[in-house]
């Protein structure tokens, strides 16, 4: 089926840097999502993303996070800074519209030191 | 708020054994409700999705029937392989929202 791929799959960095964490979605989808995973817990929904703007983004959303996709190249999020609590398992996704299954990647883990 | 609540892993079965994975939901909306399976290193996949109330979805010998009355989606399955081994996530989407809403995943383990 349709493949979404995430790069890097871990990441390490010192808490108050800044990570970017990247996502090829689907090729002709045009709406993509960022969902967080903290270990043992529920995945939850960050952001949505179609035509170049924020459509819908939950609390879990924090001001030093932004999303964005230049150009038709890869779908990031960026954090900046990070912080200890964003240590988690992110998950991008991608759907052809906006009430299409959405379709996942296989996630980026990241810790934050 | 919304919220997807499922039973907790993990379950361990032996092959040849039935499956059951009790999900219930909260919403004051009419969702779409889902099954997702993620294996070991991948994404969550779509194991199926039923959008309409009393109406029962299935996929590769799992089926769950949407119940708006006792607001459940419960997986089953007749017999499990060993290739079934995965964690299951019950999970829920509103069409005028764009997020889904994840239980927190049921971790199955079958024996063989």
């Amino acid at each position: 089926g349709p493949k979404v791929l995430q790069i890097p799959s871990h990441q390490i960095i010192d808490m108050g840097q800044m990570v970017t964490l990247n996502c090829d979605p689907v090729s002709n989808h045009l709406y993509f999502y960022w969902y967080k995973q903290i270990l043992g817990q529920q995945m939850e929904f960050l952001v949505n993303f179609y035509n170049g703007k924020v459509m819908e983004k939950s609390k879990l959303f924090k001001d030093q996070f932004s999303v964005e996709r230049p150009d038709g190249s890869y779908f990031t999020l960026k954090i900046q800074p990070t912080a200890l609590e964003d240590s988690a398992v992110y998950f991008c996704a991608s759907s052809q519209t906006g009430k299409d299954t959405q379709y996942f990647g296989p996630g980026t883990r990241l810790l934050v030191l | 708020g919304d919220s997807v609540t499922q039973t907790e892993g993990p379950v361990t079965l032996s092959e040849g054994t039935s499956l059951t994975v009790n999900c219930s939901y909260e919403t004051k909306q009419y969702p779409t409700l889902f099954w997702y399976v993620q294996y070991p290193g991948e994404g969550p996949q779509l194991l199926f999705k039923v959008p309409k109330a009393n109406e029962k979805g299935s996929n590769r010998g799992f089926e769950a029937t949407y119940n708006k009355e006792a607001t459940s989606f419960h997986l089953q399955k007749a017999s499990v392989q060993e290739s079934d081994s995965a964690v299951y996530y019950c999970a829920l989407s509103h069409t005028n929202a764009y997020k889904v809403i994840f239980g927190k995943g049921t971790h199955l383990h079958v024996l063989p």
